[in-house]
């Protein structure tokens, strides 16, 4: 069974870094894409970033480039978000969600339930 | 401002039909596979539909997926309550380098 387990959220202050995790089982992680997606409350899903399977290709959303940073360990099974400058408008769920190719154009196929980040001074 | 437009919501009663669409362009459901995902109140999205019409194990045969151009629609029958939920779809955008998402489509049944 695929599991995805994400820590790191809390309460951040405007400016501040925070930095998330997500534990990957239940697959060859190495095998796949993995992306962070996130939802504001009340609205709709935004993604973040997404990362192939040996960190080749990498994507970011515009709101995001130049002060995100995604990673990943393939000896860990874990993937990370690097975040910085953080504003306001970065209140959201974060949630960590698994490709079902390499690639990171492939579909979404198992998302994880979620690390809440509340940007605020 | 979502890349792909949705309907804000759709209803139905029980036992009926729906289809809600999702209108893109040529740098995305255009030329990529869409897919489909709902997401029940307080839980996190699950895939209901992959490349265009495919439906992944365990998802039951109520729900269709299929696109024309660059338009891609999702159909549920047989409605049941338990159904009511916000539904997005999704797709890579070949411009944008990256993954975009329908605003989504609040579904009641009635």
């Amino acid at each position: 069974e695929v599991q995805l387990v994400e820590s790191g959220g809390g309460l951040v202050q405007p400016g501040r870094s925070l930095r998330l995790s997500c534990a990957a089982s239940g697959f060859t992680f190495d095998d796949y894409a993995m992306h962070w997606v996130r939802q504001a409350p009340g609205k709709g899903l935004e993604w973040v970033s997404g990362i192939s399977w040996n960190s080749g290709s990498i994507g970011y959303a515009d709101s995001v480039k130049g002060r995100f940073t995604i990673s990943r360990d393939n000896a860990k099974n874990s993937l990370y978000l690097q975040m910085n400058s953080l504003r306001a408008e970065d209140t959201a769920l974060y949630y960590c969600a698994k490709g079902d190719s390499s690639a990171i154009d492939a579909p979404i196929d198992y998302w994880g339930q979620g690390t809440l980040v509340t940007v605020s001074s | 401002q979502s890349v792909l437009t949705q309907p804000p919501s759709v209803s139905a009663a029980p036992g009926q039909k729906v289809t809600i669409s999702c209108s893109g362009s040529s740098s995305n459901i255009g030329n990529n596979y869409v897919s489909w995902y709902q997401q029940l109140p307080g839980t996190a999205p699950k895939l209901l539909i992959y490349d265009n019409n495919k439906r992944p194990s365990g998802i039951p045969d109520r729900f269709s997926g299929s696109k024309s151009g660059t338009s891609a629609t999702l159909g549920i029958t047989g409605l049941q309550t338990g159904d009511e939920a916000d539904y997005y779809c999704g797709t890579w955008d070949s411009s944008l380098s990256s993954w975009v998402f329908g605003g989504g489509t609040k579904l009641t049944v009635l």
